[in-house]
């Protein structure tokens, strides 16, 4: 089945830096990529996704880019302010596993002031 | 209009004790699926419902893990003699369908076992 690798776990920068998240898949066969952001005590919100017929897509300060070849996407946020703070999971659809999303495990962003 | 709910947000019961989850799937949505979320892990698939049948349920850990969704909107999530590892943040998502599947989620129930 498909497997989903995250980095960094844990990221800190300053304010109005950029941020960027990378992910891996295992599964050939996903073509779908969300991703996610989590804030404490709430549930998952979609902020960006990307199917494999796209290299990259952007979204103000938030892009992806995805590599089918090398089997690995990532997220770019630009300008990062505080309230970008929170946990942002990647998540691939795996076809072999009748399309159910596979999570990675989560990066912790904080954007210092 | 209104987003995924999920009723209760919290949940204490005790170890041997049955309890039951619901979602409130945006409207329209046809294709609806729970997730189990432990701390510090990402959400883990469960059961996945398209309309009103259970398409995929290979994410259910055990037997004591049900769920129904009898008119193919609300779903509830059902677990029998509760055990303390049972504990996690069950959370529900909904998608227009399985094709155009962008998932909502909605805020979770938090269970805790004692």
């Amino acid at each position: 089945g498909e497997n989903v690798e995250q980095h960094p776990s844990t990221l800190s920068v300053q304010e109005g830096d950029s941020a960027v998240i990378k992910c891996t898949y295992s599964d050939s066969a996903s073509n779908y990529f969300p991703w996610y952001k989590q804030e404490l005590g709430k549930g998952p919100q979609l902020i960006i996704d990307i199917r494999s017929n796209v290299g990259e897509k952007k979204d103000q300060r938030i892009a992806v880019t995805l590599n089918k070849t090398a089997k690995h996407f990532s997220l770019h946020i630009t300008e990062t302010q505080p309230e970008d703070s929170a946990v942002y999971f990647c998540a691939a659809q795996d076809w072999g596993s009748q399309g159910n999303l596979i999570f990675g495990k989560g990066t912790k962003l904080s954007v210092k002031p | 209009g209104a987003g995924v709910s999920q009723t209760p947000s919290n949940k204490v019961t005790e170890k041997g004790k049955y309890v039951e989850l619901r979602c409130d799937p945006i409207s329209g949505h046809t294709a609806l699926y729970w997730y189990r979320q432990s701390l510090g892990q990402g959400p883990e698939f469960l059961i996945y419902f398209q309309g009103t049948g259970a398409a995929d349920d290979s994410g259910l850990p055990n037997d004591r893990f049900f769920a129904v969704r009898p008119e193919g909107s609300v779903s509830t999530l059902k677990i029998q003699r509760t055990e303390r590892g049972d504990s996690a943040v069950y959370l529900c998502a909904s998608s227009f369908d399985r094709v155009r599947n962008e998932q909502f989620f909605g805020p979770g129930t938090r269970l805790t076992v004692l």
